[in-house]
């Protein structure tokens, strides 16, 4: 059964430091890895997809990388801004095919920005 | 951008009724949704799989005859939590992929979620 673990459970950090988030799966036999947000009481936002044959994805201030071979991902983020606040999920697909929709996702990571 | 809708936001309600939530996938159609819920500081869990015109497959461990997932329309599916009990207090997210690809390549949106409180 695959298990994704995120670290750290929460973040606090001062606006424009830049700073990475961390994700583990223990299966890695994975089809691809996602990043989501998530705003209080707010349903998730995409962030990135990156699929099992790449390496990273940027988006903006966004990176995230994969490395399926130890089963871990990081996601970094640059010269955050409080507008950054929110909970980071990381998520891999159950299985490939059809399935590769139905997600297993850590527990997130709260980060907070301190103006 | 593709936008998935869920209504309510939010329900109160006593313990032993029903409740249905909506999630409707705005402007696409889509085939399949997925339901998930998020208990407090738990991380989102898959439920059930809505597929249109077909009965929903759910995940071990959930109860068909207590969720009811109804996918009447390839815009609509139904999750119906029936004689609700302060245990299935929890955060209820749909999502739905544009396409359903091998690989699952293309994206999918989440709804905004429904808070469900049982008393």
């Amino acid at each position: 059964k695959q298990e994704v673990t995120q670290i750290p459970a929460a973040l606090s950090v001062p606006e424009g430091e830049n700073l990475v988030l961390n994700c583990s799966f223990t299966d890695s036999a994975i089809y691809n890895l996602q990043w989501f947000r998530q705003d209080p009481g707010k349903g998730l936002t995409s962030l990135l997809l990156i699929q099992s044959s790449q390496r990273e994805q940027t988006s903006g201030r966004l990176n995230a990388s994969l490395d399926k071979s130890s089963g871990r991902s990081t996601l970094y983020i640059a010269a955050s801004q409080p507008g950054d606040s929110a909970t980071y999920l990381c998520a891999v697909p159950l299985s490939g095919g059809a399935g590769s929709y139905q997600l297993t996702f850590g527990k997130g990571t709260k980060l907070s920005v301190i103006p | 951008g593709a936008v998935v809708s869920q209504h309510p936001s939010w329900v109160i309600c006593k313990s032993g009724t029903s409740v249905k939530i909506e999630c409707r996938s705005l402007d696409f159609q889509a085939t399949t949704m997925f339901w998930y819920r998020q208990f407090p500081k738990q991380s989102l869990m898959l439920m059930a799989t809505s597929n249109e015109g077909s009965k929903a497959t759910y995940e071990q461990g959930v109860e068909k005859d207590k969720f009811l997932i109804n996918h009447a329309s390839l815009t609509l599916s139904t999750l119906t939590v029936t004689s609700a009990h302060p245990e299935d207090s929890s955060f209820y997210i749909c999502s739905a992929p544009l396409l359903i690809l091998a690989g699952g390549t293309d994206t999918q949106y989440f709804g905004p979620g429904t808070r469900l409180t049982v008393l």
